[in-house]
């Protein structure tokens, strides 16, 4: 079966600090997208990661995938009341028609 | 700016009364993605058009309906809406199959 996990689902965190989101899922994977969706508002792209070892950072996010572990990693670093909304991972499975299966994502809240 | 469009932003329909909902995009991409999105999930993939090659979702009720007419537009038919078809409805497009997916603004439904 084909499943994108992420952890946590909610996370409330202060101003200034760091934290990590996580990304598994469950088999084979082409590629693998971040999103980022405020209230009310569709999706925005945040990074598209393609291989293993990947890095891509913008801003104060920082996105990895290690696909031996079938895992990514969304790093925020000293984080913002602007940064609060919710993330979403999505894989495209090796195989597939390319069809994106989203975690079920991350809703950020940062308190001053 | 090249762009995905959908109109109308809000709609309200009552229970059983058809509506249809508008996608269009400036991209030239191939292919359009339907996502069912419910309050607090992660969005729900009802079909794709691959140029007019329709693919549905094993899961899609068949209250759900979509033509391409051509390739700037694609309309998302809910014959019979119920209460539980209440969602934001997203429309995406990508070059191919497997290439990044770009989000239009969504469209809130509200039945009553």
């Amino acid at each position: 079966e084909l499943k994108v996990e992420q952890n946590p689902l909610f996370l409330s965190m202060q101003e200034g600090k760091n934290y990590t989101i996580y990304c598994n899922y469950s088999t084979t994977s082409d590629r693998l997208y971040w999103y980022r969706q405020d209230p009310g508002k569709s999706l925005e792209s945040l990074f598209v990661l393609l291989s293993n070892g990947a890095v891509k950072q913008e801003g104060r996010l920082m996105a990895s995938l290690d696909t031996k572990a079938r895992l990514s990693t969304l790093h925020i670093t000293a984080a913002v009341h602007d940064l609060s909304a919710t993330y979403f991972c999505a894989v495209v499975f090796g195989g597939s028609q390319g069809n994106l299966i989203f975690g079920k994502g991350t809703k950020l809240s940062v308190k001053p | 700016d090249a762009m995905v469009i959908q109109n109308p932003r809000y709609q309200v329909t009552q229970f059983g009364k058809p509506v249809t909902l508008s996608c269009s995009q400036t991209l030239n991409h191939n292919v359009m993605y339907w996502y069912q999105q419910k309050s607090s999930q992660a969005p729900k993939l009802l079909f794709h058009y691959y140029d007019k090659d329709f693919n549905n979702e094993a899961d899609t009720p068949d209250n759900f309906q979509s033509r391409r007419p051509n390739t700037s537009f694609c309309f998302l038919d809910i014959r019979s809406p119920g209460l539980g078809d209440a969602a934001m409805y997203l429309c995406a497009t990508s070059g191919s199959r497997r290439e990044e997916q770009f989000f239009g603004p969504g469209t809130r439904l509200t039945v009553l």
